[in-house]
């Protein structure tokens, strides 16, 4: 069955450091999109992309967040300069249409020290 | 928001019996789905019902959607040890290219 698969599982990096959080849709989506989960606290949606631009992002999603599609496959998060409060599990979610079944990655979980 | 919250936050049944999970929201939305989420795990996508929907089923599982009240429902019918998890319910924005998740119901199911 597809699926979509982030790397890595579990990264730990400094604060002030840049980061970036690998994503594969599966193959045939085009709506593509990242969520985040504090230990403990609700999954909050930070951005959604489609056609090779981000058509809705929430507050989070400041200038320290980008997005990119580099190729036909990867969709990546970065976080320019870490804070501690962005220690968190990232997800990452397609579908092939607007409202329809989002799948989740499994999630990579990012510890900020 | 259109935010889900469910209710209630934890339940506890023995294998065999019905749980059921009530989500509320907020907003207008044009669907509104179900997941469920083992400890520190991804999300599993379980259901989806659309707003024009008042009962879906697949397996063990049943949604109802009441948007006149902004709430749906999930039914785990003879529930098993493995029904083991938190269960979120997510109504996604009318754009649909938005889902607001609640803080989740914790399952246990005891054997």
């Amino acid at each position: 069955e597809p699926e979509v698969t982030q790397t890595p599982s579990h990264q730990v990096t400094q604060m002030g450091q840049e980061v970036i959080l690998r994503c594969v849709p599966i193959s045939n989506h085009l709506y593509f999109y990242w969520y985040r989960q504090i230990l403990g606290q609700k999954v909050e949606f930070l951005v959604s992309f489609y056609n090779n631009e981000i058509s809705e992002k929430s507050e989070i999603f400041d200038d320290q967040f980008s997005v990119e599609r580099p190729d036909g496959s990867n969709f990546t998060l970065k976080i320019r300069s870490t804070k501690l409060e962005d220690s968190a599990m990232y997800f990452c979610a397609s579908n092939g249409q607007l409202n329809t079944e989002a799948f989740f990655g499994q999630g990579t979980r990012l510890t900020v020290v | 928001s259109q935010q889900g919250e469910e209710d209630p936050q934890a339940l506890s049944i023995q294998e065999g019996e019905n749980a059921t999970m009530n989500c509320s929201y907020k907003t207008s939305i044009n669907n509104l789905q179900w997941y469920r989420q083992n400890s520190g795990r991804g999300l599993v996508h379980l259901i989806l019902i659309r707003s024009n929907e008042r009962e879906k089923h697949s397996g063990r599982l049943r949604v109802t959607l009441d948007t006149s009240k902004k709430s749906s429902s999930l039914l785990i019918t003879a529930s098993r040890a493995a029904d083991t998890a938190s269960y979120f319910c997510a109504p996604a924005s009318p754009a649909g290219n938005m889902l607001t998740f609640g803080g989740g119901t914790r399952l246990m199911v005891k054997p």
